[in-house]
């Protein structure tokens, strides 16, 4: 089956770095994609990864290793507002999305 | 670029009554739109991918017949929720993508559907 797993929660504080990890297994492999949602609010595009490397936008950072079927998203100097969750999402063979549960990270002062 | 609206944001009707979702991408075509449902702290699940000028493809238990999805512009699908009830009452999120490389899926804002 297809399976994507990132952690369930995490706490960091604010001004830290945090670094969400998200391993994947699925039929083939066309993309990795990391999204943001807020409370109550739609998710919204983050970055793309389809290379293996570190793509760099902003606070927010975005690696791929496609051998290992590992992703990680990095915030930098965190601020309050990113208190949401985020997404992990591979595009498989059939060019499909297979979502994540998501990861909810808190942020305290 | 790549917004996506959805109209509207939030609805409450009566136990039977049909609801129409609207979602637009306003600055680019759409080949490819999609809708889901969020329930409450859990994660999105896709209802249906619909291209343009074809009929929708469903998810493994979603009925067709109750989720009528229209996507009759590159720039326009519709989700009609037909005679609701209030196991219905979710976030309704729909989502678009333009094709490309990425073919990333830009989302609308949703609407929250309470049923009565």
């Amino acid at each position: 089956g297809q399976n994507i797993d990132q952690p369930t929660e995490m706490t960091a504080t604010e001004g830290a770095i945090v670094q969400i990890n998200c391993t994947y297994q699925t039929s083939g492999f066309n993309g990795l994609f990391w999204y943001q949602q807020h409370a109550g609010e739609a998710p919204t595009f983050l970055s793309y990864n389809v290379l293996d490397g570190l793509e760099e936008k902003g606070r927010f950072s975005s690696f791929l290793s496609r051998s290992k079927g590992y992703s990680y998203l990095l915030l930098k100097e965190l601020q309050m507002k990113d208190s949401a969750s985020y997404l992990c999402a591979v595009k498989d063979s059939n060019y499909q999305l297979i979502w994540g549960a998501g990861t909810k990270l808190i942020i305290k002062p | 670029g790549a917004v996506v609206s959805q109209h509207p944001s939030r609805v409450i009707c009566k136990s039977g009554t049909s609801v129409k979702i609207e979602c637009r991408s306003l600055d680019f075509q759409a080949t490819t739109m999609f809708w889901y449902r969020q329930f409450p702290k859990q994660s999105l699940m896709l209802m249906a991918t619909s291209n343009e000028g074809s009929k929708a493809t469903y998810e493994q238990g979603v009925e067709k017949d109750k989720f009528l999805i229209n996507h009759a512009s590159l720039t326009l699908s519709t989700l009609t929720v037909t005679s609701a009830h209030p196991e219905d009452s979710s976030f309704y999120i729909c989502s678009a993508s333009g094709g490309g490389g990425a073919d990333t899926q830009y989302f609308g804002p949703g609407t929250r559907l309470t049923v009565l």
